[in-house]
């Protein structure tokens, strides 16, 4: 069982809806949570961190976590063509390393 | 502009010549690490550093080496490389535990 599980995709949303993208975990010791965005052929780039229960809002988007449910999402508003990538959740579960744990992503379309 | 900087962008080689991709970061950053992205198996890690002298082996470290002589580089060195590590190679660093990384452009590495 992979340790970061996210839905491949492609996701398809409309341009100016709202894009969720979920991701669940294995690890109940993970202490922090990343979404990068990865556009094609490009490297990933860090849009939003949350270490704690609840929502955390940037902009157009909103990452929420539940701990207890072992689950992280994101949310993007008035999603954008621009917005099409891969995006990728990823998890520190709080070792000395400081090492994350990446899921495979989730490619989102958003249709003009 | 803060950075995290390898080289070369794109590499061909053969099979068993040794090679080493570089990796330098500006922003005095006490974590670097190295991931290898694969086409259905995503970004996998393959060492990491804590700091100065300080190495461990991430998920995938068969057939690389590191090193950490100074703060800002951490290259990589692939002593006999084989076709199966034709993959993309990112490097990224992190400020400290528990926060996230920032990747450098990546490389590209073909072994015929």
């Amino acid at each position: 069982q992979k340790e970061v599980e996210q839905n491949s995709g492609p996701l398809s949303v409309p341009e100016g809806a709202i894009a969720s993208l979920n991701c669940t975990y294995s690890d109940r010791g993970s202490q922090s949570f990343f979404w990068y965005r990865q556009y094609s052929g490009k490297s990933p780039e860090l849009i939003m961190s949350i270490y704690s229960n609840g929502d955390k809002e940037d902009g157009r988007f909103t990452a929420q976590l539940n701990k207890a449910s072992q689950y992280v999402s994101l949310l993007i508003r008035d999603s954008q063509p621009s917005d099409s990538a891969t995006y990728l959740c990823a998890v520190n579960i709080g070792n000395a390393g400081n090492m994350l744990t990446f899921g495979g992503g989730t490619r989102l379309m958003v249709k003009p | 502009e803060a950075q995290v900087t390898q080289n070369p962008r794109y590499l061909i080689t053969v099979t068993g010549k040794k090679l080493t991709v570089t990796c330098s970061q500006n922003m005095n950053h006490e974590y670097m690490s190295w991931y290898r992205q694969d086409p259905g198996l995503g970004l996998r890690q393959i060492y990491y550093s804590m700091n100065v002298e300080v190495t461990d082996k991430g998920d995938v470290p068969e057939g690389y080496k590191v090193s950490r002589k100074e703060k800002r580089n951490f290259p990589l060195i692939l002593e006999s490389p084989s076709p199966n590590q034709t993959s993309l190679y990112f490097c990224a660093s992190s400020f400290r535990q528990g926060t996230g990384y920032t990747f450098g452009s990546g490389t590209r590495l073909t072994v015929v």
